[in-house]
């Protein structure tokens, strides 16, 4: 069982928009603002997509963005895209002694 | 652009150690922490550990035992180590740059290799 909990899927139709939620405690996601988000399609390497809760790497669209309130942090994808179809995982720093914590993954369906 | 490329054996018996190399390419090896993620066939992301280019380490407690992460950086280089491996050890093993917070370690990576596959089995 992850540490953090996101939701197994999710789907949605081209041009909408989506959430995918990842909560955890005020030991880790609401404790810190170190929330970061991969996207990873089948067989390639993770994708670092959001970091420090809402700062997108150079090169990321600007269509991913993400939140964070309490112990739930939040990516919204907007304008959703065929490409946009993925695995995606949040990662949080934690106080405890685990050294980070990942969510178990959300696939994103686009329909 | 920076780059990571993972090399080791792709078969490792049980009960002995798996051994990967992560080449740093693009840039230096230096003020950055490095790290190694894994992922289990059809399964989640876990967090191995971490070494800044120091020297200093922090590693999962629930692999702390078997594993040693080190740093060359006269080749650009780091490396992993885990012993006695068996098969729950099976997993693409990933090298990752981090970006980090002094005091607190790392909180994001930011550059990852494309992986390399390790089974364990005899």
């Amino acid at each position: 069982q992850s540490a953090l909990t996101q939701p197994a899927s999710v789907s949605g139709s081209p041009g909408q928009s989506i959430t995918i939620s990842c909560t955890g405690t005020s030991s880790d996601v609401g404790g810190y603002n170190y929330v970061s988000w991969y996207q990873q399609h089948p067989g390639k390497a993770p994708k670092l997509m959001i970091y420090d809760v809402s700062n997108r790497p150079s090169g990321v669209s600007n269509r991913f963005s993400g939140s964070k309130s309490g112990n739930t942090a939040s990516l919204t994808i907007s304008g959703l895209q065929a490409e946009d179809e993925s695995d995606y995982y949040c990662t949080s720093y934690t106080s405890s002694s685990t050294l980070a914590v990942f969510g178990g993954g959300t696939k994103l369906t686009v329909l | 652009q920076v780059q990571l490329q993972e090399s080791g054996p792709g078969l490792v018996k049980p009960s002995e150690t798996l051994s990967l190399t992560c080449t740093v390419s693009g840039g230096s090896i230096s003020s950055y922490y490095w790290g190694w993620i894994r992922q289990p066939p059809g399964k989640g992301l876990e967090w191995i550990g971490y070494i800044y280019y120091s020297g200093s380490t922090n590693y999962n407690p629930s692999l702390k035992s078997r594993v040693t992460i080190s740093v060359d950086s006269s080749k650009n280089q780091f490396s992993l180590k885990l012993s006695s491996v068996t098969a729950a050890d099976t997993a693409v093993y990933y090298c990752a740059r981090g970006l980090g917070v002094r005091g607190l370690g790392v909180t994001t990576f930011d550059y990852w290799g494309q992986g390399t596959l390790v089974t364990v089995s005899s």
